[in-house]
């Protein structure tokens, strides 16, 4: 069965930083093409970033340089650091798996709440 | 504002179809064959209902269809349940760098 839990979200302060977690079981991260999907309360969804199987990782132009996606193969594991947050990067963060060679997004996390705010 | 239109809310009574559009450009919709559906129920994560347009993930009901024409894709529901309340988003592939575009999504109600 597959399953995508995320952890690490929470309360901080603008212009801190966060790294949210999300180990996967059912298939190999490494193997795959992932995704972190963010929702603002209220709000619709918006892709944050990829990474793809051979390592190349892509981003939103609102998070570039501030958000960087990894993974650990041994924990089958992905990663996203979030550094110099803003508070309009409050929102749920969903670790999705994205089909590999297409354009949708076929398993997806519960979700961790950020809430960025002074 | 969303890369993708979608109308605001739709609503329709139990037994009835509905259908929900997601319009884009040629850069997105319209060009390529990688149009999305998934379901939101409040406070659940989004669940996959249509791919590449056309396509029901294994165990999504039939009564779900989607289409597309020029640069307007559709999502129809029909034999409306109460289950079938919720929000409903459609995402597609663009040649632009954003990659991905999603709508804004539409709250559906069953009256």
């Amino acid at each position: 069965e597959v399953e995508l839990v995320e952890t690490g979200g929470g309360l901080i302060q603008p212009g801190g930083s966060l790294r949210l977690s999300c180990v996967v079981s059912g298939f190999i991260v490494s193997s795959n093409y992932m995704t972190w999907v963010r929702q603002a309360p209220g709000k619709g969804l918006q892709w944050v970033s990829f990474m793809y199987s051979g390592g190349a990782t892509y981003y939103a132009d609102s998070v570039k340089g501030r958000f960087t996606i990894s993974r650990d193969n041994s924990k089958n594991t992905l990663y996203l650091q979030m550094n110099s947050l803003r508070v309009e990067d409050t929102a749920v963060y969903y670790c999705v798996r994205r089909a590999t060679t297409a354009w949708h997004f076929d398993y997806w996390g519960q979700g961790t709440l950020v809430t960025v705010a002074s | 504002q969303s890369a993708l239109t979608q109308p605001a809310s739709v609503s329709g009574s139990p037994g009835q179809s509905i259908t929900i559009s997601c319009t884009g450009t040629s850069s997105d919709v319209g060009g390529y064959e990688f149009v999305s559906w998934y379901q939101q129920h409040p406070g659940k994560a989004p669940k996959l209902m249509i791919y590449d347009v056309t396509n029901r993930p294994s165990g999504v009901s039939n009564r779900f269809s989607g289409s597309k024409s020029g640069n307007t894709a559709s999502l129809t529901i029909s034999r409306l349940q109460a289950e079938d309340e919720a929000d409903y988003y459609c995402t597609s592939y663009t040649s632009s760098s954003t990659l991905v575009v999603f709508g804004g999504g539409t709250k559906l109600t069953v009256l």
